[in-house]
């Protein structure tokens, strides 16, 4: 059955710093897509970043970047030059064959200003 | 683009009175539709699945009876709540997997903004 870990249940950066949320899952598939959502106090579900497995070169968006290391099936995201509006909860989430997605527990960040 | 929409966003209801949940992808299609309820400081619990046109796949656990979904069309679909009780309050989110497009719909749920249900 296919997991998805997240093993920091709360992380804290100051402001304009960087900060990296880990992930790691597990699964048999070998095409996959790998996802990162923010969840803020809102509750609005947002994605931030998305990775397909059979690409090698690690998604970025702006001030969000993944490193995503297949074969030890992990999946992190690093935030750059943290901002007060990237405080929320982060989810990492596995989607499965079926479309469904597996999701972690969730990483709370904590910006300091 | 990819958005979602999600009415209301807010409901209080009497216990044994029934409330329906409308969830719209606004600029895409959207081939399967998920709903979800999620409990505070915990991750996503997938209630069910709806394909356009079928009968909705519940997870297990989930009372179909209970909670009823329709996906009429391409863009709604809608979750009733149906003889709601106060254990049945809870945050309702749904999210809108689209058809093959640009952009990456096909391959990414976008999101709702949520409702969240009171049962007094």
């Amino acid at each position: 059955a296919q997991t998805v870990t997240q093993s920091q249940p709360e992380m804290s950066v100051q402001e304009a710093e960087t900060v990296t949320l880990s992930c790691t899952y597990d699964t048999s598939e070998s095409d996959y897509y790998l996802f990162w959502y923010k969840q803020p106090p809102s509750r609005q579900m947002i994605l931030v970043i998305r990775q397909e497995a059979y690409k090698q070169q690690n998604a970025t968006e702006n001030r969000f970047s993944v490193n995503f290391q297949k074969a030890a099936k992990s999946f992190s995201l690093k935030i750059s030059d943290s901002q007060l509006g990237d405080a929320a909860m982060y989810f990492c989430a596995y989607r499965a064959p079926n479309y469904q997605l597996i999701w972690g527990a969730g990483t709370k960040l904590i910006i300091k200003p | 683009g990819a958005v979602v929409s999600q009415h209301p966003s807010w409901v209080i209801c009497k216990s044994g009175t029934s409330v329906k949940i409308e969830c719209r992808s606004l600029d895409f299609q959207a081939t399967t539709m998920f709903w979800y309820r999620q409990f505070p400081k915990q991750s996503l619990m997938l209630m069910a699945t709806s394909n356009e046109g079928s009968k909705a796949t519940y997870e297990q656990g989930v009372e179909k009876d209970k909670f009823l979904i329709n996906h009429a069309s391409l863009t709604l679909s809608t979750l009733t709540v149906t003889s709601a009780h106060p254990e049945d309050s809870s945050f309702y989110i749904c999210s809108a997997r689209g058809l093959a497009g640009g952009g990456g719909v096909q391959e990414t749920q976008y999101f709702g903004p949520g409702t969240r249900l009171l049962v007094l």
